[in-house]
C-alpha cells in the first residue's frame, strides 16, 4: 500500500513570495491533516480536511494561508505571502476517519526555507 | 487547553539498554487517545506505540512498551534492548476523545541517540 506522498521535498523562497505544496494521501482515507513542524518543535494542525470539506482550521493564518481539497483526494497548502518565520517542515498526513484514536499515517514532509 | 509536555530534550543510551522517555499532558477529559510517534532524521514520521485512556493495561509492541500513569497525566515510553535504528526523535501525542476532529496535539520532543 503506498503512503502519504507530498511534494516538493524541498522548497527555498524570497520572503512575500508565494509557494505550493502539494499532498496525495493513502487510499480511502477520508480525513487529510496539514501540520506545521517548526526546527526543535512538535507538528502544530494547521487544517484537516474531512473529503472535501473543512473540520478544524482554527489555527490557520487565514490572512496568507489557504488550503483545498478538491473532490476529497489530493490536498494543496499555499502560502501568499510567505514571513521569515513561516519556515518550517510541512508535514500533511491522513487517517480512515477522524475521530476515534485512529492512526494518522505522515507523508515525509516538504521543508521551507523563507529567506 | 490540552497540553503535552517532554521534559527531556535529548537522551542517550547505549545499544542493547534500556532507556524511558517521559511524557506528561494536561486534561481535563476522561476518554482520549495517546501515542508515540518516531522521526528518524531526515525521514518520515511512524507511529510507534497506541494508548486508549479507558484501557487500564499498558500497550506493548514487541521491544516498545508504555506506562500509563492515568491519575498521575503520565505516559512514558520504555525501549528495551536499544538498536542503533531506534535514533530518532520521539514525539508524544494527545487526542481529545470528546472532539470530532481527530486533531493530534505533540509535546516537544526527545532526541534519542542510541550509541554502539
Amino acid at each position: 500500500e503506498a503512503g502519504v506522498a507530498q511534494s516538493p521535498r524541498y522548497k527555498i523562497i524570497e520572503k512575500r513570495q508565494s509557494v505550493a505544496f502539494w499532498c496525495n494521501p493513502i487510499s480511502g482515507h477520508a480525513t487529510l491533516y496539514w501540520y506545521q513542524q517548526i526546527l526543535g518543535q512538535g507538528p502544530k494542525l494547521l487544517i484537516q480536511f474531512q473529503n472535501n470539506g473543512v473540520v478544524d482550521d482554527s489555527q490557520l493564518p487565514k490572512d496568507r494561508f489557504s488550503a483545498e481539497r478538491l473532490k476529497g483526494v489530493d490536498s494543496t497548502l499555499k502560502i501568499q505571502p510567505a514571513k521569515l518565520e513561516d519556515s518550517a517542515v510541512y508535514l500533511c498526513a491522513s487517517s480512515l476517519v477522524r475521530a476515534g484514536g485512529h492512526t494518522q499515517y505522515f507523508g515525509p514532509g516538504t521543508r521551507l526555507t523563507v529567506l | 487547553a490540552q497540553t503535552v509536555t517532554q521534559s527531556q530534550p535529548e537522551m542517550s543510551v547505549q545499544e542493547a539498554e534500556t532507556v524511558t522517555l517521559s511524557c506528561t499532558y494536561d486534561t481535563s477529559e476522561n476518554n482520549y487517545y495517546l501515542f508515540w510517534y518516531k522521526q528518524p532524521p531526515s525521514r518520515q514520521m511512524i507511529l510507534v506505540i497506541r494508548q486508549e485512556a479507558y484501557k487500564q493495561q499498558n500497550a506493548t509492541e514487541n521491544r516498545f512498551s508504555v506506562n500509563f500513569q492515568k491519575a498521575a497525566k503520565s505516559f512514558s515510553l520504555k525501549i528495551s534492548d536499544s538498536q542503533l535504528g531506534d535514533t530518532a526523535m520521539y514525539f508524544c501525542a494527545f487526542m481529545p476523545g470528546s472532539s470530532n476532529t481527530g486533531k493530534l496535539i505533540f509535546g516537544q520532543g526527545t532526541t534519542l541517540q542510541v550509541k554502539p
